[in-house]
């Protein structure tokens, strides 16, 4: 089966720019979604498709790819997107579905 | 409004069973597939199951070698995850989530709150 890597954290200062990344050879075939889980809580939908962002979703939220990676950015990062971001996408099986490892992200 | 609802979760010692369920409301269940994610605590999501609409076909990941199964009620309206065998390490929060397929793409666009299950002597 296939594994998404992600970065374990990174931070970034209020109203800057922060990329997460997320890499597997399954990501050259499929798109990523990405889940931004805070404490206590569900995960919730932020991302889908090549750069679809759900209703409610703010802007500052946007995706790209590129070979066998996909991103997450956030271009001026809010105290309230300190979470835990997972990507999901399918596996080598074309079945399955599979998490990333998930990225902590924290916003000093 | 799309709501769903997990119950079922508590406390089951190793080896036992357990039948997890959630309630879906504001959709047709059987429009869409559904799915079971689950995480364990302090650890990252894991996908456990889904069941597609239509001929309710199935895939599970590998890693539960057949002791977790989804199931899906439209009467009810709702979908179950049948989990035999319990090990201590399938103690987690399991979530069921409403997904959206289109192959090169999919997405989890609606989750439950959750139902923590927890599997001790």
């Amino acid at each position: 089966s296939s594994e998404l890597t992600q970065d374990p954290a990174v931070s970034v200062a209020l109203g800057q720019t922060v990329r997460i990344t997320c890499q597997g050879e399954s990501l050259r075939k499929y798109y990523a979604s990405w889940y931004q889980q805070k404490p206590g809580q569900a995960p919730v939908l932020v991302i889908y498709g090549k750069n679809n962002r759900p209703s409610g979703v703010p802007d500052r939220f946007s995706a790209s790819s590129s070979g066998n990676t996909v991103s997450l950015t956030i271009t001026g990062a809010q105290a309230e997107d300190e979470a835990d971001y997972y990507c999901c996408s399918r596996d080598n099986n074309d079945y399955h579905y599979v998490f990333g490892s998930g990225t902590k992200v924290s916003v000093l | 409004q799309v709501q769903l609802v997990e119950s079922g979760g508590g406390l089951v010692k190793p080896g036992g069973s357990l039948r997890l369920s959630c309630a879906a409301s504001g959709f047709t269940l059987t429009d869409y597939y559904m799915t079971w994610i689950r995480q364990a605590p302090g650890k990252g999501l894991e996908w456990i199951s889904y069941i597609k609409s239509g001929d309710e076909t199935i895939f599970s990941a590998d890693s539960l070698k057949g002791r977790f199964t989804i199931s899906r009620d439209s009467v009810k309206n709702s979908v179950f995850l049948h989990m035999n065998s319990l090990r201590v390490e399938d103690t987690a929060v399991y979530y069921c989530a409403r997904v959206v397929d289109f192959w090169n793409y999919f997405y989890f666009d609606f989750w439950g709150p959750g139902t923590l299950v927890t599997v001790s002597s």
